[in-house]
C-alpha cells in the first residue's frame, strides 16, 4: 500500500519554463511533506518542506504547495535551469506519533530540463 | 564538515555471505536510519535509531540487523544475503529539534548480490 505516490516517472520541460512535480498522500496523519532531489551516484539532498498548518512555503525558485482536503502537494520550479535535471522524492512524516523522523516516500519523478 | 559517510560504496556479495555497511555522521544528530533504493519503489525504511541505544524496525527489516553504536554510528548487517537483498542502500540521520524531520543523508552503497 503506497502511502505517498509520485504518479508521473518522468517530466520534460524547456529552460527558463516553469516545472511542476505533483506528490499525492492516503495518509490523514502526515503532517510534515518533504521535497529532495537526487544526482545519480549521489544521495538525495533535502530541497524544501511544508508543515501541515501551511499551504505555501516558498526558497528561491522553489514553492511547495500543500492542499490538505485533496492530500496532494506539488513542487514548483520556477525558472527552471538544466541542473534542475534530477530525481526528485517527495517524502512525508507523521511527527505527531513520537516524532521519529521517520519518512515515507513517493517513487521519484525524472525531470528533464532542456536548454 | 562531511555530514553521513557510509562505507564501502560498492559491495558485489555471493547469496549467503555476509557483510556490514558502516555510517558515520558528525553533525551531532541523535536519529539514524537506513533505507533501501529500488528501481521504481522510491526509498524504503529499514530500520532506524530514534536515539542512542535504541533501534527499531522500519518497513522492510527482514534479512537485517543493525548496531547504533553510539551517537555517531549506525551500522546494517546482512547475515545471510539473498539476491532479492541487491539494491542502493542510504543511510540518513537527523536532529529532529523543533519538529523538523529533515534528514540528511549518505552518498549510498550500491550492493549486488549473485
Amino acid at each position: 500500500d503506497q502511502q505517498v505516490k509520485q504518479n508521473s516517472p518522468s517530466l520534460s520541460v524547456q529552460e527558463g519554463r516553469i516545472s511542476i512535480l505533483n506528490c499525492d498522500y492516503t495518509n490523514s496523519m502526515f503532517d510534515y511533506f518533504l521535497w529532495y532531489k537526487k544526482y545519480p551516484a549521489e544521495g538525495p539532498t533535502f530541497l524544501i518542506s511544508i508543515s501541515s498548518i501551511k499551504d505555501k512555503n516558498e526558497d528561491g525558485r522553489f514553492t511547495v504547495f500543500l492542499n490538505k482536503s485533496a492530500k496532494h502537494l506539488s513542487l514548483h520550479i520556477v525558472p527552471s535551469q538544466p541542473g534542475d535535471s534530477a530525481v526528485y522524492f517527495c517524502a512525508a512524516s507523521d511527527a505527531g506519533s513520537g516524532n521519529t523522523g521517520k519518512l515515507i516516500f513517493g517513487q521519484g519523478t525524472t525531470l528533464q530540463v532542456k536548454p | 564538515n562531511a555530514g553521513v559517510t557510509q562505507t564501502p560504496k560498492f559491495q558485489v556479495l555471493k547469496t549467503g555471505q555476509s557483510m556490514t555497511l558502516q555510517c558515520a555522521q558528525d553533525m551531532n544528530h541523535n536519529s539514524m536510519y537506513w533505507y533501501r533504493q529500488d528501481p521504481g519503489m522510491g526509498l524504503r525504511l529499514i530500520y532506524y535509531s530514534a536515539s542512542e541505544g535504541t533501534t527499531d524496525k522500519g518497513e522492510v527489516p527482514n534479512g537485517y540487523n543493525v548496531s547504533r553504536l553510539n551517537k555517531r554510528e549506525f551500522s546494517l548487517r546482512l547475515e545471510s544475503a539473498a539476491p532479492s537483498q541487491t539494491s542502493v542502500y542510504f543511510c540518513a540521520s537527523s536532529s529532529l529539534t523543533g519538529g523538523n524531520t529533515e534528514a540528511f543523508f549518505g552518498q549510498g552503497t550500491r550492493l549486488t548480490v549473485v
